[in-house]
């Protein structure tokens, strides 16, 4: 199983709404991803987490908030977000150590009203 | 500041042609160089990726050139299809996981 998942698929929230994402993978990964895409930009990294520990915050509006609650399972809890946080939300997963393949999962389209 | 530079922004090809998409990088730590495709609506998906001890890889009609001295990596795509039609980023990454994007070729394949 190379597949990464993500649910929801399409999400569309009010500012004051609370809301998750969740990504799940299979292949025995053990460092996790979020990355948020706007329409025509590269992924930003958002966090790493490493062994089901935050090892990396890119500076991310408390807003968002990570979750790994097991080495399968990534989740984003989302709260007041604004709207200009519209965007393609993607979990990736990869091997630790030596640098490798990152597996994108197909995201999750967010809309903020 | 940008870690992964790349070019073209845009590129139109004939059905049949070569596509050429060019990196640069400027961290000599670096030692992963994948390529990535990505169709509107869904996420990246790893197309080709080279470590710096070789100069060339190729699979099928996808090639990556690398050229550590001047710190250039370039895709080219060899008898270009209309299905090729993407966004191809470029990315480097060193060990500890995080990986630095280009920031995108959005290529279109003329029938």
């Amino acid at each position: 199983d190379t597949e990464v998942t993500q649910t929801p698929k399409h999400l569309v929230m009010g500012m004051t709404n609370k809301k998750s994402l969740k990504c799940e993978q299979h292949m025995g990964h053990r460092a996790m991803y979020w990355y948020k895409q706007k329409a025509k930009k590269p992924p930003e990294l958002m966090f790493v987490y490493s062994y089901e520990k935050l090892s990396i915050n890119e500076s991310v509006p408390s807003r968002f908030s990570p979750e790994c609650p097991n080495s399968s399972l990534l989740n984003l809890h989302l709260h007041a977000l604004q709207p200009e946080d519209s965007a393609l939300y993607l979990c990736a997963s990869s091997h630790t150590g030596a640098t490798n393949e990152q597996f994108f999962g197909p995201g999750t389209r967010l809309t903020v009203l | 500041q940008q870690q992964v530079k790349q070019s073209p922004q845009s590129l139109i090809v004939q059905k049949g042609g070569i596509s050429i998409i060019n990196c640069a990088y400027e961290n000599t730590a670096f030692d992963y160089f994948p390529w990535y495709q990505q169709f509107p609506g869904k996420g990246p998906a790893l197309l080709i990726a080279i470590r710096p001890d070789v100069s060339e890889k190729k699979e099928g009609r996808f090639t990556i050139s690398f050229n550590k001295s001047a710190k250039q990596f370039s895709l080219h795509i060899m008898d270009s299809q209309p299905g090729d039609s993407a966004t191809y980023f470029c990315a480097a990454s060193w060990t500890g996981n995080q990986f630095y994007f280009g920031t995108g070729t959005s290529l279109t394949v003329i029938p």
